[in-house]
């Protein structure tokens, strides 16, 4: 089963404007992972924050978490037609060695 | 680009019949995991070789094996396919098996008929 579960589903939004996306998840992690799939591709992996951590950035890519909540958002600033793509989630458990668990995905469409 | 391949690139084959999908790792990665991917789906763990080991399953059937060689590149094969099988089939390569990020190639899609 998906541990993984992002919010929204979808999600459209304007060039320049922000794109928030929302990952809950139900067991303990040692890190959580969020990666970008265009079209049926492979996947591109943006961010990686440990369990210890609360926030980390890398260029326009912000990411939270909160692990009292089980929850990570990824917050994409000044979005451009090209992040138009699908958005994933992936949980490393504790207790299931380095296996990733995806949830289903967030399909964010960045209109020109 | 990850540094991590994948062949072929598209595959066809019918009910019954055997497939064997590759992946090279990228360089200094000594750890390869397979997923599964059906169509507007997160991936799913099959498993994961750590230094030509298994080391971890994912609720798969037998007919679902692999390898991984020396040189840490890895074979996934499927026997007596199903049409559910149909996919796209994604390997990652990492350093050490935990708490390092996953690299993934660009994916075998899988079409059985």
């Amino acid at each position: 089963s998906q541990q993984g579960e992002e919010d929204p589903q979808a999600l459209s939004i304007q060039e320049g404007e922000n794109a928030t996306m929302n990952c809950s998840y139900k067991t303990s992690i040692n890190n959580l992972q969020w990666y970008r799939q265009n079209s049926g591709r492979g996947l591109v992996h943006l961010i990686l924050i440990r369990s210890n951590e609360r926030e980390k950035h890398s260029g326009r890519l912000r990411v939270t978490l909160d692990t009292s909540k089980k929850s990570s958002s990824l917050l994409i600033t000044a979005s451009r037609a090209a992040d138009t793509a699908s958005y994933f989630c992936a949980t490393e458990r504790e207790t299931s060695g380095s296996r990733l668990t995806f949830g289903e995905g967030t399909q964010l469409t960045v209109n020109p | 680009e990850t540094g991590v391949t994948q062949s072929p690139t598209h595959l066809i084959k019918t009910r019954g019949q055997q497939v064997t999908l590759r992946c090279s790792s990228q360089s200094g990665h000594n750890t390869v995991s397979w997923y599964q991917q059906a169509l507007g789906q997160g991936p799913q763990f099959i498993f994961q070789y750590y230094r030509e080991e298994e080391n971890g399953r994912g609720n798969f059937p037998p007919r679902f094996s692999g390898l991984q060689f020396p040189n840490y590149s890895s074979e996934l094969n499927v026997n007596a396919l199903e049409l559910d099988d149909s996919a796209l089939y994604l390997c990652a390569s990492s350093f050490d098996q935990r708490y390092n990020e996953q690299f993934f190639g660009p994916g075998t899609r899988l079409t059985v008929l």
